[in-house]
């Protein structure tokens, strides 16, 4: 059964601190892999994963997949209590018709 | 600005009612999908539509659920009757799933239904 695992399922730390949260899935015919921040409303898209190795970055976010490993980590250097927020993990598998297969999220807290 | 719009927004009703939320995709948009949401489970996936066709609603209680799209512009999702179980955040999220394409891509969300069953 295709799964999708996040790690921790929460976090504190201080503003200015390093994060990294992980995903980790076993999926069949994996094509892709989607991080979302989602504060109180609707899940915002943040990057689409697809090759390994290869880092997408925006701002102070940062994220790279390994598919031998099959995990991916999401970084946010700099922390600041905006980006407090739940943080979803989705992958996508061929065989599951194209739908994606959401992790639990991380819910990230960012103290002053 | 291109968003999903979800109505109502908040709804509170009592056991036994039918409740009716409503959802427009992005113009453009061929895939749609219902999710809820609760602190206890997460995202799940109540259905799926491409092209105005369910192609997955295996995770939509049968008996009270039923999901449809009467036009590229409109999906809807029904609950009749309504129970307290029932009480979640629901999400409409449209995408666009071009040809060729290896993957699904990025998914909108709308803002949510909010539901609350007495």
């Amino acid at each position: 059964e295709d799964k999708v695992v996040q790690s921790p399922l929460s976090l504190v730390v201080h503003e200015g601190d390093t994060v990294t949260l992980n995903c980790s899935y076993e999926v069949t015919n994996f094509r892709s892999l989607l991080w979302y921040k989602q504060e109180k409303k609707a899940p915002t898209f943040l990057f689409m994963l697809t090759s390994s190795g290869i880092e997408k970055k925006s701002g102070r976010l940062s994220s790279i997949l390994d598919k031998k490993e099959l995990f991916s980590i999401l970084n946010i250097t700099a922390t600041q209590t905006g980006d407090s927020a739940v943080y979803l993990c989705a992958v996508e598998g061929r065989d599951s018709n194209y739908q994606l297969i959401w992790g639990a999220g991380t819910k990230l807290i960012i103290k002053p | 600005d291109a968003r999903v719009t979800q109505t109502p927004r908040h709804k509170v009703t009592e056991m036994g009612q039918e409740v009716t939320m409503r959802c427009q995709p992005i113009l453009g948009h061929n895939t749609v999908f219902w999710y809820r949401q609760t602190m206890m489970q997460g995202l799940e996936l109540l259905a799926y539509f491409r092209n105005r066709a369910p192609l997955d609603d295996s995770g939509m209680p049968k008996d009270r659920f039923s999901a449809e799209m009467p036009d590229a512009t409109l999906a809807t999702l029904k609950i009749q009757p309504s129970e307290p179980r029932d009480s979640a955040v629901y999400f409409c999220a449209s995408g666009l799933r071009v040809w060729g394409q290896t993957n699904t891509g990025e998914l909108f969300f709308g803002e949510g239904s909010r539901l609350t069953v007495l």
